[in-house]
């Protein structure tokens, strides 16, 4: 049958505000999570990674933040740039050493 | 150094037809991993390849497959083509095979069969 199309959560942010956008994923195991960056053309680009020993990573204006306890990853970007529009996916790393991604989430900012 | 390279950028293809996408790694990385990226289901794992041999395959059927050469260069093959099949095809590389390691993408192949 026809595929529907993916609705993908999208958030709109001021430009110099700050930025959150969530994920849950799927296995209580997973021991490694990547937040990528996927432009308009491009493929993604990773942004900052997190290994399950840590509650909190932080990078060059992002943050990670992982609850395991209820199954969370959230990154914050400070001070959001128009460069900052994208598609942001989350990503764990399965089983069989591969990525498993979760379904995006859109980034517009206003100038 | 250079990144992830993939070609062709673009592809057109008939039902039944069989295509061939070609990627390049970074230099020293050695393995490659390969994705299908579809408005419907995402990202999706297709297989990894290190040193030659497919470690690691994802839940597609026997139509796509790959190989891997020994400049770490890989290939991957869908055969008998469907419509959806049309996707971004996406590569990526990283230094070493397995859980835990950073993986760089091209920019993609995009497929379209008609």
């Amino acid at each position: 049958g026809e595929s529907v199309g993916l609705h993908l959560p999208t958030l709109s942010v001021q430009e110099g505000d700050n930025s959150i956008i969530n994920c849950a994923y799927s296995n209580s195991a997973s021991d490694y999570f990547i937040w990528y960056k996927q432009e308009s053309g491009k493929g993604p680009q990773f942004i900052i990674d997190i290994r399950s020993n840590m509650d909190k990573r932080q990078g060059q204006r992002v943050t990670v933040l992982l609850n395991k306890t209820v199954k969370h990853l959230s990154l914050q970007i400070a001070a959001t740039q128009p460069g900052d529009s994208a598609v942001y996916f989350c990503a764990e790393g399965g089983s069989q050493g591969n990525l498993i991604f979760g379904k995006g989430t859109k980034l517009s900012v206003k100038p | 150094k250079a990144g992830v390279t993939q070609t062709p950028r673009y592809l057109i293809k008939t039902r039944g037809q069989q295509v061939t996408l070609s990627c390049s790694p970074i230099s020293g990385h050695r393995s490659v991993s390969w994705y299908q990226q579809t408005p419907g289901q995402g990202l999706q794992f297709l297989f990894e390849y290190f040193s030659e041999t497919q470690r690691n395959k994802g839940n597609f059927p026997g139509r796509f497959s790959g190989r891997q050469f020994s400049n770490s260069r890989s290939e991957m093959n869908v055969s008998t083509l469907e419509l959806g099949d049309s996707a971004l095809y996406l590569c990526a590389s990283s230094l070493r095979q397995g859980r835990s390691y950073e993986q760089y993408f091209g920019p993609g192949t995009r497929l379209t069969v008609t």
